[in-house]
């Protein structure tokens, strides 16, 4: 079984520019969340996606969207880009079933703004 | 929301003795309690987790405990070795009993565990 794969691994971008990052997770998996980690802050939750919907969202400016597809294959885009948002972003799915509810992560993408 | 505060930051031990991570929440809706070990250069991993209707899980040399009271919950490692040597995150979040999606994971800041051999 394939697991959470993440594309690129690795992202340079000037100051202003956008960025797309790409999440696809686990077969039959419906809950895709991305995080941000840097090495101040931890791990901080961004958003989560289940059947295409945002269902939940953390605190983050708008310059940080994302969306889900039908085949729950998650995109997440930050546009403006600031230095401040060079940070491994990470992805996670899970089942989300009652009795199932191991997040699952990605290996993630790095993205370092310059 | 919720808030997750977790120490020590970082956790040297003598190979063989136990290592003990606390965390404390705020949000007295959270029920689902994992833990994450995350090795240099690799994705976070669960190693063990627990729900609100259980005061105590364990999984070898792995525990976990907690105190839905005082709003706290600890991982325990006994007979640490050196490959033990991670950071470790513990998390909170809700998980509604009839499945859907809560994946909003908050972690703490993590723990940085050294184990000498």
């Amino acid at each position: 079984k394939a697991g959470v794969t993440q594309t690129p691994r690795y992202l340079i971008k000037t100051r202003g520019q956008q960025v797309t990052l790409s999440c696809s997770p686990i077969s039959g998996h419906r809950s895709v969340s991305w995080y941000q980690q840097t090495p101040g802050q931890g791990l901080q939750f961004l958003f989560e996606y289940f059947s295409e919907t945002q269902r939940n969202k953390g605190n983050f400016p708008g310059r940080f969207s994302g969306r889900q597809f039908s085949n729950s294959r998650s995109e997440m885009n930050v546009s403006t880009l600031e230095l401040g948002d060079s940070a491994l972003y990470l992805c996670a799915s899970s089942l989300s079933t009652g009795s199932s509810t191991e997040a699952f992560f990605g290996q993630g993408t790095r993205l370092t703004v310059v | 929301g919720e808030n997750v505060e977790q120490h020590p930051s970082t956790l040297s031990v003598q190979e063989g003795d136990s290592a003990v991570i606390k965390c404390t929440y705020s949000d007295s809706a959270s029920n689902y309690f994992p833990w994450y070990k995350q090795e240099l250069g690799k994705r976070p991993q669960l190693i063990i987790d627990i729900r609100s209707n259980v005061g105590e899980k364990k999984d070898q040399r792995i525990a976990v405990t907690l105190n839905k009271t005082a709003k706290h919950f600890s991982l325990h490692i006994t007979e640490t070795q050196p490959e033990d040597s991670a950071v470790y995150f513990c998390a909170a979040s809700i998980r509604l009993r009839m499945g859907g999606s809560q994946g909003n994971l908050i972690f703490g800041k993590g723990t940085k565990l050294s184990v000498k051999p």
